[in-house]
C-alpha cells in the first residue's frame, strides 16, 4: 500500500514563527501536492511538484514556500506564520502520467497559529 | 475559472434509504472523474472512479453525464457507516491535464440516521 506520512498530526505555533510541515511518500511518486482544507472552502491547492527541485504555485501560494530536495519528501514552509494560516494541511502524491490515477493523502496536520 | 460544484448538505437520510447527490464541473474538456470519501478529521480516500459508461461497486453507483457536465453518486441501502463527506474530484480542468489538474469540490456532508 502507498503510504504518505506527515510529520505531525497536531501543531501549535506562535505568530511570526517559521513553520515546517514535512511529508514523505514511499511509492516513488513523481507528483506531490500540498493542500489546505477549511470549513466551507474545501481543499485548496497551495503548491505542487512534478519532480525533485521542481515546484509550481497552486491556487493560494501566498505566505507559503516549498522544498523538494528528494523525490520522496515535500516540505511546506510558512516563513512567518499568521493566524489566518490556522488550518488542516494535507499532503498528497500521485504517480506520473495517467489522468485516471488515484491521489493518496497523508493523515493531515492540524496547525493552529496563536 | 475552474469549478467543481457540490451541494454541501447536510443530507440527513434514514438508515436503509437510497441517497443520491450530484456534482457539476465547468470545463467540458475534463477527462477523468472520481468520488472521494472523507471521514471527520481524517484524510480523503478514493471511493470510486467514474467511467463514461457508469460503474457500480456494491451499494454505490457512479454516473457521468458529459453533455450536462455532471457526475452523480447513488448509495443504496445506506448504512450508518456511510456517514461522511463525499468529495467530487475532476481531473483535466487545466489545459495540459497534468498533475495539477486535480480539482476538488467542497464536499457533500451525508448523515445516516438510525
Amino acid at each position: 500500500d502507498v503510504k504518505v506520512t506527515q510529520s505531525s498530526r497536531y501543531l501549535v505555533k506562535r505568530t511570526g514563527e517559521k513553520v515546517f510541515l514535512e511529508c514523505v511518500q514511499d511509492m516513488d511518486h513523481e507528483n506531490m501536492f500540498w493542500y489546505r482544507q477549511d470549513p466551507g472552502l474545501g481543499l485548496r491547492l497551495i503548491y505542487f511538484s512534478y519532480d525533485v527541485k521542481m515546484k509550481e504555485k497552486g491556487d493560494i501560494p501566498e505566505g507559503y514556500s516549498v522544498s523538494r530536495e528528494k523525490k520522496e519528501r515535500f516540505s511546506l514552509i510558512l516563513e512567518s506564520a499568521s493566524t489566518n494560516q490556522t488550518s488542516m494541511y494535507l499532503c498528497a502524491s500521485t504517480p506520473p502520467g495517467s489522468l485516471n490515477t488515484e491521489a493518496f493523502f497523508g493523515q493531515g496536520t492540524r496547525l493552529t497559529v496563536v | 475559472r475552474k469549478e467543481v460544484e457540490q451541494d454541501p448538505g447536510p443530507f440527513n437520510v434514514p438508515e436503509g434509504a437510497t441517497v443520491a447527490f450530484n456534482c457539476t464541473y465547468s470545463n467540458s474538456a475534463s477527462q477523468s472523474f472520481f468520488w472521494y470519501r472523507q471521514d471527520c478529521r481524517k484524510e480523503p480516500k478514493l471511493l470510486m472512479s467514474v467511467y463514461s459508461s457508469g460503474n457500480e461497486d456494491g451499494r454505490f453507483t457512479a454516473q457521468l453525464n458529459r453533455a450536462s457536465q455532471y457526475i452523480s453518486l447513488l448509495i443504496r441501502d445506506s448504512k450508518l457507516s456511510d456517514s461522511a463527506t463525499y468529495l467530487c474530484v475532476v481531473n483535466g480542468l487545466y489545459s495540459g491535464g497534468g498533475a495539477d489538474g486535480l480539482t476538488f469540490g467542497k464536499g457533500t456532508h451525508l448523515i445516516i440516521q438510525p
